[in-house]
């Protein structure tokens, strides 16, 4: 079974600019998630999609914005691209397996913003 | 607002020796997970813990889960130079995928 992918890897971009990443989860998942990671904060949850549909989101401005496919497929938008925006974004898939889910993580989109 | 906390933030190992990476949260959650990251990699999952009192161990490591006092352990047995990585815990806040991480463990075994 494949697992979630993510294009591109990795993207350089100047601020101002805007950036869209895409995650592609493991089939049969429905729920996409999206983590920021930088060294000063850790791992940061941006939002969740699930079938189509924004269920939860993190504590991040609105420059940062998401959406879901039909297929799952989603993507992550930052418009307005600052320095700190700089990270490798994570996204992850699950599916509610035993009442719980465990989520599968992609490699990562690594963003530098000049 | 949700705290994970995670000590230690850094750990320096020999080889063969024993330790326990804590993991701390300020909610009430009974889904804790476990999580290993290499360098320039993305994360692994490593355990899945359910409810009060689990305990899961694969290989070298072991997880357990505490529900009343919030606290779950990963514990590390006659470690080898191939754990080093860094462990994170997380908690899923409401079962929802709104998952809060730990800063990381970063835990380096030497020869």
């Amino acid at each position: 079974k494949a697992g979630v992918t993510q294009t591109p890897r990795y993207l350089i971009k100047t601020r101002g600019q805007q950036v869209t990443l895409s995650c592609s989860p493991i089939s049969g998942h429905r729920s996409v998630s999206w983590y920021q990671q930088t060294p000063g904060q850790g791992l940061q949850f941006l939002f969740e999609y699930f079938s189509e549909t924004q269920r939860n989101k993190g504590n991040f401005p609105g420059r940062f914005s998401g959406r879901q496919f039909s297929n799952s497929r989603s993507e992550m938008n930052v418009s307005t691209l600052e320095l700190g925006d700089s990270a490798l974004y994570l996204c992850a898939s699950s599916t509610i397996s035993g009442g719980y889910n465990e989520q599968f993580f992609g490699p990562g989109t690594r963003l530098t913003v000049l | 607002e949700l705290k994970v906390e995670q000590n230690p933030l850094f750990l320096s190992m020999q080889e063969g020796k024993n330790y326990t990476i804590y993991c701390n949260y300020s909610t009430t959650s009974d889904r804790l997970y476990w999580y290993r990251q290499d360098p320039g990699k993305s994360l692994e999952s490593l355990f899945v813990l359910l409810s009060n009192g689990a305990v899961k161990q694969e290989g070298r490591l072991m997880a357990s889960l505490d529900t009343k006092a919030r606290l779950s352990t990963l514990h590390i047995t006659a470690a080898v130079h191939d754990l080093s990585a860094t462990y994170f815990c997380a908690v899923d806040i409401d079962n929802n995928n709104d998952m809060r991480f730990g800063a990381g463990t970063r835990l380096t075994v030497k020869p």
